[in-house]
């Protein structure tokens, strides 16, 4: 076990609903990123969180947006979801400096959540 | 953009044998490379990393390679075990890109008893 926890496990949705994804870093990381896995790919990054600001992002739309708080724990929201957004949702933490190359980022075991 | 790929999609191998997963990476510059095992219904679990200033690195049981001429990345597990069977991703850490992650298709290794 990594020590990353997410919430929920698994998830429903309908077309054009909200939806807010949840991970708890473990213990000490400060960084938090998440990831869509889509069924039979590897993850495709999203965007990191690092003290409470977001810290890069991938190439997807503001629709997916994030937030850290003080305890480094992290939410992903998805607006307006699409049916292309079903997928696996990994959080990874780590810890270090938000730049630094070589610090090992430790996974969830992700959200599955599925757009109707 | 550049990625990170796979040569094979799917690998068999003998209890007992080794095996060797392939990887190759096109961004040059990139200076850390890591590999993940991800069992179904799991997330990606951290097996080895190595930084572009080494050529090997080995750990219980796994070796990573690192060959930056061709840019290649090998993955080798000795006396494969059932319990080895999952998705084995590849991933690079390129510069400038922060903690950000360019994985690749993931190889799937299936262990026969």
């Amino acid at each position: 076990e990594t020590g990353v926890t997410q919430s929920p496990t698994h998830l429903i949705k309908t077309r054009g609903q909200q939806v807010t994804l949840r991970c708890s870093s473990q213990s000490g990381h400060n960084t938090v990123s998440w990831y869509q896995q889509a069924l039979g790919q590897g993850p495709q990054f999203i965007f990191q969180y690092y003290r409470e600001e977001e810290n890069g992002r991938g190439n997807f739309p503001p629709r997916f947006s994030g937030l850290q708080f003080p305890n480094y724990s992290s939410e992903l929201n998805v607006n307006a979801l699409e049916l292309d957004d079903s997928a696996l949702y990994l959080c990874a933490s780590r810890g270090g400096l938000a730049g630094a190359v070589g610090e090992t980022q430790y996974f969830g075991p992700g959200t599955r959540l599925l757009v109707l | 953009g550049e990625s990170v790929g796979l040569h094979l999609p799917t690998l068999s191998v003998q209890e007992g044998d080794n095996s060797i997963i392939n990887c190759a990476y096109s961004n040059s510059a990139s200076d850390y490379f890591i590999w993940y095992k991800q069992e179904s219904g799991k997330g990606p679990q951290f097996i080895i990393d190595i930084r572009s200033n080494m050529d090997k690195r080995q750990g219980q049981r796994v070796t990573v390679l690192l060959n930056k001429t061709v840019k290649h990345l090998s993955l080798q597990i000795a006396a494969t075990q059932p319990g080895d069977s999952a998705v084995y991703f590849c991933a690079e850490n390129p510069p400038n890109a922060g903690n950000m992650l360019t994985f690749g298709g993931g190889t799937r290794l299936m262990v026969k008893p």
